[in-house]
């Protein structure tokens, strides 16, 4: 089946540097890849929609300053979170969906934490 | 818009019992329908969905869900729940399948 690898799993920064978080679809070719941010306790909150070779399309509230999304090609979509606070600590989820047939596959997320 | 309601936060029962995640949802069109199963520390991995024909929907580890129009619901049951079963459960709503919409999620507990 489709698989949608997040990478890292988990990473510490320091306030005021920035990290990217990688979303590769393994075995399909993705042209709309989506960003969630989850809270303790909540439910998963979109935050962009990834379009391949053009600008991603961000929700309402989200800054686009600050969260960056590349998606170079097909199978890669990445988000940069720039100048981290301890505010943006959270778990972030990608998911991919497949160009041939209807699926999404979301991948294993990523515990960020800002110290 | 969509929205997706998941009334009950938290569900403990004990092995064995049966076990019933209820899910609503409101939409003007028709609908795709999804539950979603999240470990501790991980992604979401989809359990069961919708699309269209038969109404009642069923996944390999013995959860099944049912489409009921009429009351706009999608909830999600299982007869004899295992300790293997605790984590959180997401019921999901899209439409023109380029979005999703989730609900709050519901964090089944299983007591032995």
């Amino acid at each position: 089946g489709a698989v949608v690898s997040q990478h890292p799993s988990r990473v510490i920064c320091k306030s005021g540097t920035s990290v990217k978080i990688e979303c590769r679809s393994l075995d399909f070719q993705a042209t709309t890849m989506f960003w969630y941010r989850q809270f303790p306790k909540k439910s998963l909150m979109l935050m962009a929609t990834s379009n391949e070779g053009s600008k991603a399309t961000y929700e309402q509230g989200v800054e686009k300053d600050k969260f960056l999304i590349n998606h170079a090609s097909l199978t890669l979509s990445t988000l940069t979170v720039t100048s981290a606070h301890p505010e943006d600590s959270s778990f972030y989820i990608c998911s991919a969906r497949e160009d041939r047939g209807y699926g999404y596959t979301f991948g294993s997320g990523t515990r960020l934490t800002v110290v | 818009a969509q929205s997706v309601t998941q009334l009950d936060s938290q569900v403990p029962v004990f092995e064995e019992a049966p076990v019933e995640l209820r899910c609503n949802y409101s939409s003007s069109v028709s609908v795709y329908l999804f539950w979603y199963v999240q470990y501790p520390n991980q992604g979401l991995q989809l359990l069961l969905k919708y699309l269209s024909g038969s109404t009642l929907v069923e996944s390999i580890n013995g959860f099944e869900a049912e489409f009921n129009k009429s009351q706009t619901s999608f909830h999600l049951r299982k007869p004899s729940v295992h300790i293997s079963d605790t984590a959180e459960y997401f019921c999901a709503v899209s439409d023109t399948g380029n979005q999703f919409y989730f609900g709050t999620g519901t964090s089944l507990t299983v007591i032995p």
